[in-house]
């Protein structure tokens, strides 16, 4: 089955404890992202990458680091949470534009975060 | 970034009634999407329209892709349970990028 898996699904931690959130898409597909979602304010991109090895700031990626060693991988990474970063987050992905019109994002089930 | 402005931020609704929900931007897109989400999930695509005027249905789901290419709309028509969440419209530019609106929560009553 085509998706985007996230974990973990829910994650208590406190300031300052580095954490990982894992993202892994089994549809070869080049382009990932992340994004927060905060009641009010929809859905706001964190970091994207456009294909492997190559990463880029969205709207709001401070605090937040990734990487992409590999095409099914993308790991959201909070070296020193703070509580301003309890949030619901979401990792998607989607084949390049031009490759086909039909390259909406294809969304994982969320990772509920929460730092006191 | 570029800014969508959705509306309305919330229904409560009859069942067997008319939804109409619309997104407006001062940017232009080259797509734009409607995605809902449930509870516990992630956004799940509804509709994709690729084209200025494009007009396109999926069941009892309308939505339009405005001509001027800052706006779209959201209709679903006679409304069930099930059609309960939070709907949300996206502009997608060349790159993959995507900005996405507040999000319409929809709640409809039996």
């Amino acid at each position: 089955e085509a998706q985007v898996t996230q974990n973990p699904r829910y994650l208590i931690t406190v300031t300052g404890k580095k954490l990982t959130v894992t993202c892994s898409q089994n549809m070869n597909h080049e382009y990932m992202s992340w994004y927060r979602q905060d009641p009010g304010l929809g859905l706001r991109q964190i970091y994207y990458s456009m294909n492997v090895e190559v990463t880029d700031k969205g709207d709001v990626p401070e605090g937040y680091k990734v990487s992409r060693k590999e095409k099914r991988n993308f790991p959201l990474i909070l070296e020193s949470p703070s509580p301003n970063q309890t949030s619901l987050y979401f990792c998607a992905s989607s084949p390049p534009r031009g490759v086909s019109y039909n390259s909406p994002l294809h969304f994982g089930n969320g990772t509920r975060l929460t730092v006191t | 970034g570029q800014q969508l402005n959705q509306s309305p931020q919330s229904m409560f609704i009859q069942e067997g009634e008319d939804v109409s929900m619309n997104c407006t931007s001062s940017s232009i897109f080259n797509t734009w999407l409607w995605y809902k989400q449930e509870p516990g999930e992630g956004p799940v695509l509804l509709i994709a329209l690729y084209k200025a005027g494009e007009l396109t249905s999926n069941g009892r789901l309308t939505a339009q892709f405005g001509i001027t290419r800052k706006d779209s709309f959201l209709n679903i028509s006679a409304s069930i349970p099930s059609d309960v969440g939070i709907y949300f419209c996206a502009g997608q530019l060349r790159n993959n990028d995507m900005r996405f609106g507040a999000g319409t929560r929809l709640t409809v009553k039996p």
